[in-house]
């Protein structure tokens, strides 16, 4: 168990809805990360959160957005969802944003399934 | 950008040492890191390499060259549930790591 909490497990949805993932990240993690798995695409950075704050941006799509609240934990919410958004969806932790032995540690993951 | 590369797929025996390589190509390399995955979980650590040399920690090792962009993973006395996926990952100077796109590793008996 990497200390990392991802709520649902397993959500499944149709196309043009909303969702809504959380990530409680681990215990002292300031860091939170999302990244997307798909079978084609392996993991895809989305965005890092680094104590309330938006710190990086990879390939996140308009109609995703993610907050990270007071209490550390962070949501990403994923709006007029398409057939191609079906992915894991992974939130990772880390202590730090910077320094060397900075390791990010994984959720279980939420497995989106948009019919 | 980066640009990472790691075989597809590995098949080994129970028992026997496999090495899986990852090549890289980056500007501003700040880190690399191995994660094993089990199919439909979480990636796990398992190793951190930022200076040349070999790295080692129970059964696995993990090496790099910064020089040539390479690096490899050495698991030893190798065991069903070895069995899993590999991802390479590098990090740049933007401290976000690159994830390859894995090497799904078969044991078998």
């Amino acid at each position: 168990d990497s200390g990392v909490t991802q709520t649902p497990k397993h959500l499944i949805t149709a196309t043009g809805q909303r969702v809504t993932l959380r990530c409680s990240p681990r215990s002292g993690d300031l860091s939170v990360y999302w990244y997307q798995q798909s079978l084609d695409q392996g993991l895809q950075f989305l965005i890092q959160y680094y104590n309330g704050e938006e710190r990086a941006k990879g390939n996140i799509l308009e109609r995703f957005s993610a907050q990270q609240f007071p209490d550390l934990h962070s949501e990403l919410n994923l709006s007029s969802l398409e057939l191609g958004d079906s992915a894991l969806y992974f939130c990772a932790s880390s202590d730090t944003d910077r320094g060397q032995g900075n390791i990010q540690y994984f959720g279980a993951g939420t497995r989106l399934s948009v019919l | 950008g980066q640009n990472i590369d790691q075989p597809t797929e590995m098949t080994a025996t129970e028992g026997a040492i496999v090495q899986i390589n990852c090549t890289y190509q980056t500007s501003g390399f700040n880190g690399l890191f191995w994660y094993q995955q089990h199919a439909g979980e979480a990636p796990t650590f398992l190793s951190y390499n930022v200076l040349d040399g070999l790295e080692e920690k129970g059964r696995f090792s993990s090496f790099l060259s910064r020089s040539k962009g390479y690096s490899y993973l050495l698991l030893k006395e190798l065991q069903m549930k070895d069995s899993a996926s590999y991802l390479c990952a590098v990090r740049d100077t933007s401290y976000i790591p690159t994830f390859g796109r894995g090497t799904s590793l078969i044991v078998h008996p």
